[in-house]
């Protein structure tokens, strides 16, 4: 399976501020998925990231708030903006597997931000 | 996607068998059944998958009803480490058809 470094691991933040989350993949992947998880939730799609193009947002998230960057294959960054307390969050990227290495997706051990 | 729907939680004795049902009664023919779990502090684990064979692997084994509305997944003998949510999640393909949409989950709880 992809190895997936996120860092960093964990960060509390002032509210106002931004925070840049790495991601990067010890192989080349053509998708990457950015997701967040709040305290007691389920994970919920954010953005999915391609090389070369602009991220595709979902429902409730827009760019100003996550910009994303993916320029190679291997690597991409979420940049939470601004933020406020309601930014607490796990973060999380992942990747699609190729087939005949399990089929699915692989996930990063994720980014708790704590804004204060 | 189609939904599926689990029970929130569920306790199990460590050394049984753990049997997690779910339930996705709108699954078209072209979906298959992934499972995920993720143990506290960490990013979700694929577990295994199918489309309607039943399937076995180091981890689990998944059985999928013969109308593939309802799934159970087996961890056959579960250790405490086993603690974790479990996702069941209904897609179609398996490659670029984008992400994962992830539900509620189960908990389930392994105890001595």
């Amino acid at each position: 399976s992809a190895v997936i470094s996120q860092k960093p691991s964990r960060d509390i933040c002032q509210r106002g501020t931004s925070l840049t989350i790495q991601c990067q993949v010890d192989s080349q992947v053509t998708m990457m998925f950015w997701y967040r998880q709040q305290p007691g939730q389920s994970l919920t799609l954010i953005a999915t990231a391609n090389q070369g193009s602009e991220a595709t947002y979902e429902s409730g998230f827009v760019i100003d708030k996550f910009p994303i960057s993916r320029p190679n294959l291997t690597f991409s960054t979420l940049t939470v903006s601004n933020m406020s307390p309601e930014d607490s969050s796990i973060y999380l990227c992942s990747v699609e597997e190729g087939i005949g290495q399990g089929d699915g997706y692989t996930f990063g051990s994720g980014t708790r931000l704590t804004v204060v | 996607d189609a939904k599926t729907t689990q029970p929130p939680s569920m306790d199990c004795a460590e050394g049984r068998a753990a049997n997690l049902p779910c339930n996705h009664s709108t699954i078209s023919g072209n979906e298959y059944v992934y499972w995920y779990r993720q143990i506290h502090s960490q990013g979700p684990q694929y577990i295994i998958h199918g489309l309607k064979n039943n399937e076995t692997n180091e981890m689990a084994s998944l059985i999928i009803t013969e109308d593939r509305k309802s799934s159970t997944l087996i961890l056959p003998h579960a250790t405490l480490r086993d603690t974790a949510v479990y996702y069941c999640i209904v897609r179609v393909a398996k490659r670029s058809q984008g992400n994962l949409i992830f539900g509620k989950g189960t908990k389930l709880s392994v105890k001595p």
